[in-house]
């Protein structure tokens, strides 16, 4: 069955740098684009970025273009976030979650368990 | 960008009550719409894509309606296990957009 596991989440300062990783099991990884959304408290639902299947695009929302890079390595089915120059309101649980397809305009349709990421001095 | 609205915000219902919620694009996004269900501290399930294609496993009070930039999603005979917070989402775009949410909540 599909496994979305993610780590790297914590506690960081403003203007500092956190980088989550994501690790997938049970299916073809290099087949499919991979997302990362993420979730304020008690807010809803943001998506931030995704890799096409073989990593030669990606895409960013307004709000974290210039500061995140995701990446992956479909050797070691794995998808990464570096988050530089946080800010308080990056603060939020990031879920890790696989496309339906293999580009960028898909559907979720596995999703990680979430990984709070909080932002504060 | 594409903006999604979704409406009402909260729902008060009961156990067997036919429940509709509301999504508006900003324009156009033909039939690449998704609607997913979360639970408090789960992450999202995904319930339909395509607008009204319904998810192997998905209960079939579950449906979904409507293309360019008017979606609704029904549940035709609501259960005890369908309260939660949906959300609808398009990926007609480079960026994909969710709607605020609407959470079903015990009348």
């Amino acid at each position: 069955q599909v496994q979305l596991v993610e780590s790297g989440g914590g506690v960081v300062q403003p203007g500092r740098s956190l980088r989550l990783s994501c690790v997938a099991s049970g299916f073809t990884f290099d087949r499919y684009g991979m997302h990362w959304v993420r979730q304020a408290p008690g807010k809803g639902l943001e998506w931030v970025a995704v890799t096409i299947y073989d990593g030669s695009n990606e895409y960013y929302a307004d709000s974290v273009r210039g500061r995140f890079t995701i990446s992956r390595d479909n050797s070691k089915n794995t998808v990464d976030l570096q988050m530089n120059n946080v800010r308080v309101e990056d603060t939020a649980v990031y879920f890790c979650a696989k496309g339906v397809g293999h580009n960028y305009g898909n559907p979720l349709d596995h999703w990680g368990q979430g990984i709070l990421v909080s932002v504060s001095s | 960008d594409v903006q999604m609205t979704q409406s009402p915000p909260t729902l008060s219902a009961s156990v067997g009550d036919r429940v509709t919620i509301t999504c508006r694009a900003s324009e156009s996004i033909s039939k690449w719409l998704a609607w997913y269900q979360q639970k408090p501290g789960r992450a999202p399930k995904l319930l339909i894509q395509e607008a009204s294609d319904l998810e192997s496993g998905v209960p079939s009070r579950f449906s979904g309606s409507g293309s360019g930039t008017e979606f609704t999603l029904t549940i035709s005979s609501l259960q005890p296990d369908d309260f939660a917070t949906y959300y609808c989402q398009e990926y007609n775009s480079h960026s994909l957009t969710f709607g605020g949410g609407t959470k079903v909540d015990i009348k």
